[in-house]
């Protein structure tokens, strides 16, 4: 069935540096991908998102772009902020079929002043 | 716009035991999903309605979970008997649009924690 795979974490990074979350899926469809974030003691949000190959979703200084011949979705920032730290999951959405949601396992970003 | 809403925010109980939890939906959002997210995992999803019919519940622990949502609003989901296993957050999502809308909203979730 389908799935997604992120890097392991948790990712450290000192402020300003760059970021990249590896994540890779595996669907028989053309999903639409996902980055959703989620805060300490809170839901989860979008982040932002991708319909089909070779888009790129932008938010908030956060970018990915969906990649159909290596089947990935990276998730990528030129300079982060402590107010950046929380888990990040990647996801896909089976859009053939019911629309659920099939997530990663997540990331936890540190980011440290 | 209000988000989803969800309550209660926080549930301790014995194992064995009943529990249930409620979810309303973004207003017109005719899509609502509940999904299982135990510590360290992505969630997963345990039910999906189109208004007040059952789409998916192929995950669903039906020996002890159940979930309804009459008048094609509010959702509830109950656990009975509880297990140790159950322990994680429940979270409720709603999608609204036509059939090429895909994003869904997530509520701040109910903790569960089954002793």
């Amino acid at each position: 069935g389908d799935s997604v795979t992120q890097m392991e974490g948790p990712v450290t990074l000192s402020e300003e540096a760059f970021l990249t979350i590896n994540c890779t899926y595996t669907a028989t469809g053309y999903p639409s991908l996902f980055w959703y974030v989620q805060y300490p003691g809170e839901g989860l949000q979008l982040l932002l998102k991708a319909t089909k190959a070779d888009d790129k979703g932008s938010n908030k200084g956060f970018e990915a772009t969906y990649r159909k011949e290596t089947t990935s979705f990276h998730l990528e920032k030129g300079s982060v902020q402590v107010s950046d730290s929380a888990v990040y999951f990647c996801a896909l959405s089976d859009r053939g079929n019911t629309g659920k949601l099939i997530f990663g396992q997540g990331t936890t970003l540190q980011v440290k002043p | 716009e209000a988000g989803v809403a969800q309550s209660p925010r926080y549930k301790i109980i014995e194992k064995r035991q009943s529990v249930a939890f409620w979810c309303n939906p973004i207003s017109g959002h005719a899509t609502l999903y509940w999904y299982q997210q135990i510590l360290g995992q992505g969630p997963k999803l345990l039910i999906q309605f189109q208004n007040n019919g059952v789409v998916d519940d192929s995950q669903l622990p039906k020996d002890r979970f159940s979930a309804e949502r009459l008048k094609g609003v509010d959702s509830t989901l109950k656990i009975q008997p509880a297990k140790l296993e159950d322990s994680a957050v429940y979270l409720c999502a709603s999608k609204g649009g036509g059939a090429f809308t895909d994003t869904q909203y997530f509520g701040p979730g109910t903790r569960l924690t089954v002793l």
